[in-house]
């Protein structure tokens, strides 16, 4: 089990341009996440989806944040355009079933933009 | 509106001492709550958990106690070891969407 695999580890990017975070889930695990992590906010939780279809993403923050799950194993968070408050550590996790399953996250991408 | 309110924000204990993080929560609907261990570089990963038919659960030195008249939960960690240093999530949840307490930074000295 290689876990929750997530690319690149560190992204350093100028205000304005795209940035696109990529997640590998655990085969089988049927439910992914998107969270943020800051010192100010902590651990947000921005969107998560079951079998593939987004089911809430309430927590994205603004347009300018969008999320695709386009197979099982695959999913893509982006940001265009970024920001510097957009700076962050952002985790991918999964889990095998719907709620209350331990969520298994990877380990995260450190998101500059300056 | 924070859900989960964690604390302390901060903690140093000897080691052998033992470590204790409280939680309190405020929606009734949640149950389901987890403890995450974080280390640096690192994403969470879940350390014990608890649901609300019972009051108390331990895994080796980590004990859950939960109280759910008060609405509260708390970890404790005995013989805490320095390898125990690290960042400490309490969670609850009701259905898919977890939510976390503010974190608890633990250092145990040597």
């Amino acid at each position: 089990d290689a876990g929750v695999i997530q690319s690149p580890r560190h992204e350093v990017t100028e205000m304005g341009q795209e940035v696109t975070l990529r997640c590998k889930p655990i085969s089988g695990h049927n439910s992914l996440f998107w969270y943020r992590q800051t010192m100010m906010r902590g651990l947000e939780l921005l969107i998560y989806f079951n079998n593939n279809v987004p089911i809430d993403d309430s927590g994205m923050p603004e347009d300018r944040f969008s999320a695709k799950m386009p197979n099982a194993s695959f999913s893509t968070l982006k940001i265009q355009p970024s920001e510097p408050r957009d700076s962050a550590v952002y985790f991918c996790a999964s889990a095998p079933t719907g709620g209350n399953s331990p969520l298994h996250f990877g380990n995260g991408t450190r998101l500059t933009v300056t | 509106q924070q859900q989960v309110k964690q604390s302390p924000q901060s903690l140093i204990v000897q080691k052998g001492g033992i470590s204790i993080i409280n939680c309190a929560y405020e929606n009734t609907a949640f149950d389901y709550f987890p403890w995450y261990q974080q280390f640096p570089g690192k994403g969470p990963a879940l350390l014990i958990a608890i649901r609300p038919d019972v009051s108390e659960k331990k895994e080796g030195r980590f004990t859950i106690s939960f109280n759910k008249s008060a609405k509260q939960f708390s970890l404790h960690i005995m013989d805490s070891q320095p390898g125990d240093s690290a960042t400490y999530f309490c969670a609850a949840s009701s259905g898919s969407r977890l939510t976390f307490g503010e974190g608890t930074q633990l250092t145990v000295n040597p």
